[in-house]
């Protein structure tokens, strides 16, 4: 059964302060790795997708890696319009989700 | 160009009723797959319809049970509703032809069960 791992669970930043979260993964055939941003109460807003290890993504602050067994996304110098739950995603057979990390980002 | 729409936003059913909540895909797709997601966590992953027919199916009991009409729009069905049931609904679609796997979701309704 395909597996998603996201860590840390919460994680707080003071504006400007750079971090990394972590998508951790087991599924059998990758068709692909998916990022989603969700604010409270919405639904999940597609950011980036990952295809093969060494692929890398950019948008604004963001920045999306894979390896074989993981993903990171990298908030470079955030702001508090970047907190947010990000949520990963891994499409084997189908699209099974990660639990999100919470990230708030205070001024 | 419109992206996916579900309806409707909020909903409050008593235990034992039954519920329809509908979906509008984006335009150009023609799949869409139902989620559940408690607070707190990830969506869980319900079924998925193309060409009118369930294509996968998640672990949900069948008192889920849902609909695609020929213009791709669809509906999600939940009958004998439990306290359990209560969470974000999201609707997601995507072209089956298409080779990146990408889903792009809707807003979700907001189901409360009492």
């Amino acid at each position: 059964e395909d597996q998603v791992t996201q860590s840390p669970e919460a994680l707080r930043l003071q504006e400007g302060e750079s971090s990394s979260l972590n998508c951790s993964y087991t599924v059998s055939g990758l068709r692909g790795l998916f990022w989603y941003r969700q604010d409270p109460g919405k639904g999940p807003e597609f950011l980036f997708t990952l295809y093969s290890a060494g692929e890398e993504k950019e948008k604004e602050r963001l920045k999306a890696t894979l390896t074989k067994k993981e993903s990171f996304l990298h908030i470079t110098a955030p702001k508090p319009e970047d907190s947010a739950t990000y949520l990963c995603a891994v499409q084997g057979s189908r699209l099974t989700f990660g639990e999100g990390t919470q990230l708030t980002v205070n001024p | 160009d419109a992206g996916v729409t579900q309806s409707p936003t909020h909903l409050i059913k008593t235990r034992g009723q039954q519920v329809t909540l509908r979906c509008s895909p984006k335009s150009g797709h023609d799949t869409v797959s139902w989620y559940q997601q408690a607070l707190g966590q990830g969506p869980q992953f319900i079924f998925q319809y193309y060409e009118e027919e369930e294509r996968q199916r998640g672990n949900f009991p069948d008192r889920f049970s849902g609909h695609q009409f020929p213009n791709y729009s669809s509906e999600l069905n939940v009958n004998a509703l439990l306290l359990g049931d209560s969470a974000l609904y999201l609707c997601a679609s995507s072209s089956l032809g298409a080779l990146s796997y990408e889903q792009y979701f809707g807003p979700g309704t907001r189901l409360t069960v009492t």
